[in-house]
């Protein structure tokens, strides 16, 4: 059975730019979470989505949105980019949501210079 | 807001010692309680977690206690190895909308 995938690994943007990552989740989940962590920093929980519609949302400026399509595969998009956006972006899928076990992807790291 | 208190933020042990952490949270239709474990460089995974209508968990060195009552459960590692040096995380499902709120983190060292 596939983990939960994450693309890309590894980005460098550039300040007022916009990104995109991708969260393929384990077949058969149908939520997915977006997690964005900095160095000696928690979890700091983004949106959840859960079959293509938000069911939760953290406390992030709307410039972080995020969406899910049919197949369950999350995209998540920042724009106007700033300094501070540097970090570890995790996602995470389960089968129903909070209270089921919650598999990591790998994290994409994003740099912004 | 809903949220999860996790103590201490950095524990230091020696080997073979016993390791505990502890959180509170705050909504007190929670249901689902885990604890995740992440090594340096690696992604968080699931070690251990309980749910509302059991008290006491354990698997091999490891265990979870909660307290329902008081709204807190804490983690317990026994015999502890080089391998237990992590990041802990904590977390309580909220009822209402089956969100995970998640603790700060622990960061366990493992003295040799």
């Amino acid at each position: 059975k596939a983990g939960v995938t994450q693309t890309p690994r590894y980005l460098i943007k550039t300040r007022g730019q916009q990104v995109t990552l991708s969260c393929s989740p384990i077949s058969g989940h149908r939520s997915v979470s977006w997690y964005q962590q900095t160095p000696g920093q928690g979890l700091q929980f983004l949106f959840e989505y859960f079959s293509e519609t938000q069911r939760n949302k953290g406390n992030f400026p709307g410039r972080f949105s995020g969406r899910q399509f049919s197949n369950s595969r999350s995209e998540m998009n920042v724009s106007t980019l700033e300094l501070g956006d540097s970090a570890l972006y995790l996602c995470a899928s389960s089968a129903g949501g909070g209270d089921t076990e919650a598999f990591f992807g790998q994290g994409t790291r994003l740099t912004v210079v | 807001g809903e949220n999860v208190e996790q103590h201490p933020s950095t524990l230091s042990v020696q080997e073979g010692d016993s390791a505990v952490i502890k959180c509170t949270y705050s909504d007190s239709a929670s249901n689902y309680f885990p604890w995740y474990k992440q090594e340096l460089g690696k992604r968080p995974q699931l070690i251990i977690d309980i749910r509302s209508n059991v008290g006491e968990k354990k698997d091999q060195r490891i265990a979870v206690t909660l307290n329902k009552t008081a709204k807190h459960f804490s983690l317990h590692i026994t015999e502890t190895q080089p391998e237990d040096s992590a990041v802990y995380f904590c977390a309580a499902s909220m009822h209402s909308n089956y969100q995970l709120i998640w603790g700060a983190g622990t960061k366990l060292i493992i003295k040799p």
